[in-house]
């Protein structure tokens, strides 16, 4: 079975903080892909990143970075220097080999940044 | 250009009616799903369209209907809708193959109450 874990269901830091939003996965598949997504207050579902399975190099954009370690089956997320505009619900999602695209979704991180 | 659009944003209606949210993308993808998410967050597939043939079919009430006239459209039909259909309906589309993993683009999501 394929499970995404996000322990993490609000954090609250003030602007400028760095903050990690912890996503950890299972699945029994070698091949699978890992994404995040950003939810803001207006509602819409944004995407962030891509990784595959055999990719374990770790990602910066800007602010943002990601973090893949296979051997704690996690894939975390983190934002240095918060900004009131990163407060949103952030969702880590799944999909694993052997199907067509279907994404499973970890129950979200709410994170509250203030100036 | 709005990549994956779907109307109404917003729809209040009564128990027992009949409602439809219409769902377009212009990203050239083969493949579109729809996606419910709850009062709690929780995002959960509910079916997927590869070039107008269903291939994901959740276990969702056949009061639910899916309908794809192309790749580029799908839209969700709702019979005899009750309280508990009262959630945030996205829409999205990706590039598919088997295994392929590919990045799944949502809609701005379809807020559906009812009363």
């Amino acid at each position: 079975a394929q499970k995404v874990t996000q322990a993490q269901t609000e954090i609250s830091v003030v602007e400028k903080e760095d903050v990690t939003l912890d996503c950890v996965y299972e699945t029994r598949d070698t091949t699978y892909y890992l994404f995040w997504y950003k939810q803001p207050p207006s509602g819409e579902l944004v995407f962030l990143i891509r990784r595959n399975s055999f990719d374990e190099q770790n990602e910066i954009s800007g602010r943002y970075s990601w973090n893949f370690q296979k051997s704690t089956s996690s894939f975390n997320f983190t934002i240095t220097a918060s900004q009131v505009v990163d407060s949103a619900v952030y969702f880590c999602a799944l999909i694993a080999s052997g199907g067509y695209n279907k994404l499973i979704f970890g129950a979200g991180t709410r994170l509250a940044v203030h100036p | 250009d709005t990549a994956v659009s779907q109307t109404p944003k917003y729809l209040v209606t009564q128990m027992g009616n009949d409602k439809s949210i219409k769902c377009e993308q212009n990203l050239g993808h083969d493949t579109m799903y729809w996606y419910k998410q709850d009062s709690k967050k929780f995002l959960k597939i509910m079916f997927s369209y590869n070039n107008k043939e269903l291939i994901i079919n959740e276990t969702v009430p056949n009061r639910f209907s899916p309908k794809s006239p192309d790749k580029a459209h799908l839209n969700l039909h709702i019979n005899s809708l009750e309280l508990g259909d009262s959630a945030v309906y996205f829409c999205a589309s990706s590039w598919t193959g088997y295994n392929s993993g590919n990045t799944i683009y949502f809609g701005e999501g379809s807020w559906l109450t009812v009363v």
